[in-house]
């Protein structure tokens, strides 16, 4: 089945530091790459989509990209403010069943 | 403002006793979903539904039920709830283009067994 794997559970930067998360993922289907956030005491929301067809989604200075030989995506963000502490998740989406897989999610800590 | 609400926002339960958590969406979504969130496991689907009066089952429908009276309702059942389902759940909505849409996400409940 389809399957999501987030590496990194845990990221601490300071403000304006550079972020970069990395997912691998696995799939029969052509697939539709999402990348969640969640604050806390809310449900994740979309951040981020990307396509077999553009490779790269761009939205609130955060850029996700994907790479189809090597089955990753990637979120990254050139400066980080305290604000974006959250949770962030991959999501594959795009298969039979009406169904999104979420990674495990990555906490992210922003010091100020 | 589309939305999906979630109730409770928190609940206690004994062991052995029967929850519902409930789910409305303003989408004039087809689908719906409930998800178990916990500690290093993102969110695993337990069943989703595409039409009322229909529910199918997700990655995780044991000890579970679910029940679509409505395009607006769907509901989680936990006929005997059990500590291992002390979670938090998200109800969710999409539109028809399953998987390729993003989702609407309620606040969540969450739920402690006891």
């Amino acid at each position: 089945g389809d399957s999501v794997t987030q590496m990194q559970g845990q990221v601490t930067l300071s403000e304006d530091d550079f972020l970069f998360i990395n997912c691998t993922y696995s799939t029969t289907w052509y697939p539709t790459l999402f990348w969640y956030v969640q604050y806390p005491g809310e449900g994740p929301q979309l951040l981020l989509k990307v396509t077999t067809a553009n490779n790269k989604g761009i939205s609130r200075g955060f850029e996700a990209t994907y790479d189809k030989r090597t089955t990753s995506f990637h979120l990254q963000k050139a400066s980080v403010q305290e604000s974006d502490s959250a949770v962030y998740y991959c999501v594959l989406g795009g298969g039979l069943g009406a169904k999104l897989t979420f990674g495990g999610g990555t906490r992210l800590t922003v010091r100020p | 403002e589309a939305a999906v609400t979630q109730s409770p926002r928190s609940k206690v339960a004994v062991t052995g006793g029967k929850v519902t958590l409930s789910c409305h969406q303003t989408n004039n979504h087809d689908y719906m979903y409930w998800y178990r969130q916990d500690t290093g496991h993102g969110l695993r689907l337990i069943h989703y539904s595409y039409v009322a009066d229909s529910t199918e089952k997700g990655d995780i429908p044991d000890g579970y039920k679910a029940s679509r009276p409505s395009q607006e309702n769907f509901s989680l059942i936990l006929e005997l709830a059990s500590l291992s389902q002390t979670a938090v759940y998200f109800c969710a909505s999409s539109d028809r283009d399953r998987g390729r849409s993003d989702y609407t996400f309620g606040s969540g409940t969450r739920l402690l067994v006891i």
